[in-house]
């Protein structure tokens, strides 16, 4: 049974700073991971998928990498905003027969305050 | 324009009653979800559906359904509504179903679903 851990669980910063997020999980046989964001009562928003064959995926100030070997993904965030104040949240993905079946961390919350 | 949306967005109900909630996607995606997220905000998965397979999560009790009219929309129907049942409702979907529905998964806004 695959399970997902986050740390830190939340997380205050002063806006400027680059930050790491991190997303562990227990069976490296994965197809795929995604991080999300989460506002309050909102829906989820994908940020970056990143593939298995993948190393790691980049999009404007956030870069995703993904370590299958060792169970690991980390989430960088340069220069932080307060814009980016949200639950972080990441997902890995796995095969149940023809179908794909997503398993998910807990979350960090991230306050990035001016 | 919205690419999945669900409805209601509040859903407030008695104990015991039996309740659907609509989820419609205009992504042309195969595939469908519905997650559970709890009041600790920790996100499972209900269902996966992608038009000739329906995976059920085995913790899921039977009293909940999903039904799917069509690819494009995948509604969820609960009888006999409980307490613990309480919770924020949400539909995805992927495409990909040679893949199994493996590319990017867009979420709905949420049902808040509340027991009374």
């Amino acid at each position: 049974k695959q399970e997902v851990t986050q740390i830190p669980a939340a997380l205050s910063v002063p806006e400027g700073e680059n930050l790491v997020l991190n997303c562990s999980f227990t069976d490296s046989a994965i197809y795929n991971l995604q991080w999300f964001r989460q506002d309050p009562g909102k829906g989820l928003t994908s940020l970056l998928l990143i593939q298995s064959s993948q190393r790691e995926q980049t999009s404007g100030r956030l870069n995703a990498s993904l370590d299958k070997s060792s169970g690991r993904s980390t989430l960088y965030i340069a220069a932080s905003q307060p814009g980016d104040s949200a639950t972080y949240l990441c997902a890995v993905g796995r095969a149940s027969g023809g179908s794909y079946i997503p398993t998910f961390g807990r979350g960090t919350s991230l306050i990035v305050h001016p | 324009d919205t690419a999945v949306s669900q409805t209601p967005k509040y859903l407030v109900t008695q104990m015991g009653n039996d309740k659907s909630i609509k989820c419609e996607q205009n992504l042309g995606h195969d595939t469908m979800y519905w997650y559970k997220q709890d009041s600790k905000k920790f996100l499972k998965i209900m269902f996966s559906y992608n038009n000739k397979e329906l995976i059920i999560n085995e913790t899921v009790p039977n009293r909940f359904s999903p039904k799917s009219p069509d690819k494009a929309h995948l509604n969820l129907h609960i009888n006999s509504l409980e307490l613990g049942d309480s919770a924020v409702y949400f539909c995805a979907s992927s495409q990909g179903r040679t893949s199994g529905g493996r590319g990017t998964q867009y979420f709905g806004p949420g049902t808040r679903l509340t027991v009374l």
